[in-house]
């Protein structure tokens, strides 16, 4: 689905670097996520925004810094990362917060790698 | 918080075959979804089922909420359908989605 995009695709960095990744939906939703999908684990929920709002903090370090500008725009900032740190980050987004009704688009993922 | 497994862990198919994917999960729910990831990594929506059946040309799924679990039909595999496919779900009680562990299909020609 294209209507979730996510930049860089693929990010190498050291330890004592500092990156972002980005997102942006093209759908008119309301909430945005980041899952982290480390292998042979299921996703697990970093943070949720709801209309610009952080709604939820799964107990991520801090090393790991959201931002989310506008409703379509969703940065991860990354600094002082760890080598289990590497791991697929998926975004995702939904026309609300959850909810009986609400779906969820990801986007196609960063294949990140701390050395 | 809820647990949500899937079974089996893993499934090797020959192409043309069908398949049963099942998704427990131990509290209720207000909303289910399938996802299929392909092997580059993106996660695709199949289904949104709560409850009930539905189907989607060679796939569908049935929710048994009253009894918590959910299963993924496949019909007459394709090599296209490798991956992994998780069910998720958010419960009744919160406001997120929580992944189960996958089933890794590999479908062979």
């Amino acid at each position: 689905e294209t209507g979730v995009t996510q930049t860089p695709r693929h990010l190498v960095m050291g330890m004592t670097n500092k990156k972002s990744l980005k997102c942006e939906q093209h759908l008119g939703h309301n909430a945005m996520y980041w899952y982290k999908q480390s292998a042979k684990k299921p996703l697990e929920l970093m943070f949720v925004y709801n209309f610009k709002e952080q709604t939820e903090n799964n107990s991520v370090p801090s090393r790991f810094s959201p931002e989310c500008p506008n409703s379509s725009h969703l940065f991860l900032h990354l600094h002082t990362l760890q080598p289990e740190d590497s791991a697929l980050y998926l975004c995702a987004s939904s026309q609300m917060g959850g909810g009986a009704t609400d779906t969820q688009y990801f986007g196609p993922g960063t294949r990140l790698t701390v050395l | 918080g809820i647990q949500v497994e899937q079974s089996p862990p893993d499934l090797i198919l020959q192409e043309g075959a069908n398949s049963t994917l099942r998704c427990n999960f131990s509290d209720s729910v207000n909303n289910l979804q399938w996802f299929h990831q392909n092997p580059w990594g993106q996660l695709i929506n199949l289904f949104y089922i709560p409850s009930g059946t539905k189907q989607n040309g060679r796939l569908s799924a049935t929710t048994v909420a009253t009894e918590r679990y959910s299963l993924l039909y496949i019909s007459s595999s394709q090599t296209t359908d490798s991956g992994v496919y998780f069910c998720a779900v958010d419960p009744t009680t919160g406001n997120q989605f929580y992944f189960g562990t996958g089933t890794s299909l590999t479908v062979i020609p």
